[in-house]
């Protein structure tokens, strides 16, 4: 089965850049989709299709996808953004299979 | 306004039976899959399974095949998740959440439902 590999955690202090990755086996032939869930909260698409934007959601989020590894970028971050972030593709070798990455916790220092 | 609403949390006995709701409203309920989504404890996401309430086409997770029942009603627009004999292991927060089709992403979640099995 597929499997999306996510680091578990990333730190990035206020106003600068974070990246997060999510790496598969040439991923970059999937739609990666993003989510980002708060404590106690329900998840919430942030980027769907590799890079488009909900309506909602801060210009800050863009997403790229491209050979085996996608990756979801905030720019500017905010105290708000820390939360968990997973990526999740369907799996084409397998009918409507959907596989989620492990989540990476996001800490605004 | 596109809702999901789940039905309220649960404490049930292990060899219990349960049968969880997801109640859309908003939009064309049988136009939509609809998934559920497994969070244990300080753990992440896991696909469980969907269904197409339009004709209630129904796919599993090989993970969770044969330990859980999804079904929907389309006259009452709701999906649901059943159980016929929980374990403490099926302790857990669990999501519905609508999607296009294959390839599409999760565009709304419900609050979730939380399940607690302990004796």
């Amino acid at each position: 089965s597929y499997v999306l590999t996510q680091p578990p955690s990333v730190s990035v202090a206020p106003g600068k850049t974070a990246r997060i990755t999510c790496g598969g086996n040439n991923i970059g032939s999937k739609s990666v989709h993003w989510y980002q869930q708060k404590p106690g909260q329900a998840p919430v698409l942030v980027i769907y299709y590799d890079s488009d934007r909900p309506s909602g959601i801060p210009e800050r989020f863009s997403g790229s996808n491209s050979g085996n590894t996608a990756t979801l970028t905030i720019s500017r971050v905010e105290a708000g953004d820390e939360a968990d972030y997973y990526c999740q593709v369907w799996d084409s070798s397998s009918d409507h299979n959907c596989v989620f990455g492990g989540g990476t916790k996001l800490t605004v220092l | 306004e596109v809702q999901l609403v789940q039905s309220g949390a649960e404490v049930k006995k292990p060899g219990e039976s349960l049968k969880i709701s997801c109640k859309g409203s908003g939009y064309s309920f049988t136009s939509y899959w609809i998934g559920w989504v497994r969070q244990m404890p300080g753990k992440g996401l896991e696909w469980m399974g969907i269904i197409y309430p339009g004709d209630s086409d129904t796919r599993y997770s090989p993970s969770f095949q044969g330990q859980v029942t999804i079904s929907a009603d389309k006259s009452i627009s709701t999906a649901y998740l059943q159980w016929s004999s929980l374990k403490a292991s099926d302790t857990a927060m669990y999501y519905c959440a609508r999607y296009l089709g294959v390839g599409a992403a999760f565009d709304y979640w419900g609050q979730g439902t939380l399940v607690t099995v302990s004796s």
